[in-house]
């Protein structure tokens, strides 16, 4: 099975910190995402990695910024937190070529800014 | 810009009755991806859809795909508090795994 982990579960971090979300998936996947989802927004694109040290923005990257050293591995950095990105932030991460670009979820990461 | 669309975007309904989620997209698209996500978790993979007609089905779940209307179906045969969830549907237009674009979700609750 293909196994999406993120480093934490709930994070609480204050105005202004520097603040990183780790996701690692174990299936040798090209392609990885972090999305935001917040009640009525849906699910938002905030940057993908296609390959080792390539990143692409996404609908939302103000704010953000990513690091993908490994294949294996994709941080979210958020440099000074602020109060409007409290969310829930998803990552994924799909295959790259072939029928099937299916996305597999992490578990979940609900970062509280106070 | 793509949107994708879901109604409803709330469905209430009874143990053992039928109902339908639709899923509408405004470009093409041959493939087309069903997800569901329990309240305060994260999302999982229901159903993979990839040519025109295609047809999967898993348990009391149906989801159908017409490319040609730019629509797919989910369609749930006698609802158990079970599925009480929040279903997504994501349309990948460029067929290249990286710009999904999901829709709003349709929250169901399945009322004994």
């Amino acid at each position: 099975d293909v196994k999406v982990t993120q480093s934490s579960r709930y994070l609480v971090k204050r105005t202004g910190e520097k603040v990183f979300l780790e996701c690692v998936q174990d299936m040798d996947h090209e392609n990885m995402f972090w999305y935001r989802q917040d009640p009525g927004l849906g699910l938002r694109l905030i940057y993908f990695s296609y390959d080792v040290k390539m990143k692409e923005k996404g609908d939302i990257p103000e704010g953000y910024s990513v690091s993908r050293e490994k294949k294996e591995r994709f941080s979210l950095i958020l440099e000074s937190a602020s109060t409007n990105q409290t969310s829930m932030y998803l990552c994924a991460s799909s295959v790259s070529g072939g029928p099937n670009y299916e996305q597999y979820f992490g578990p979940g990461t609900r970062l509280t800014v106070t | 810009e793509l949107k994708v669309e879901q109604n409803p975007l709330f469905l209430s309904m009874q143990e053992g009755k039928n109902y339908t989620i639709y899923c509408n997209y405004s470009t093409t698209s041959d493939r087309l991806y069903w997800y569901r996500q329990d309240p305060g978790k994260s999302l999982e993979s229901l159903f993979v859809l990839l040519s025109n007609g295609a047809v999967k089905q898993e348990g009391r779940l149906m989801a159908s795909l017409d490319t040609k209307a730019r629509l797919s179906t989910l369609h749930i045969t006698a609802a158990v508090h079970d599925l009480s969830a929040t279903y997504f549907c994501a349309v990948d237009p460029l067929s290249s795994g990286q710009n999904f674009v999901f829709g709003p979700g349709t929250r169901l609750s399945v009322l004994p």
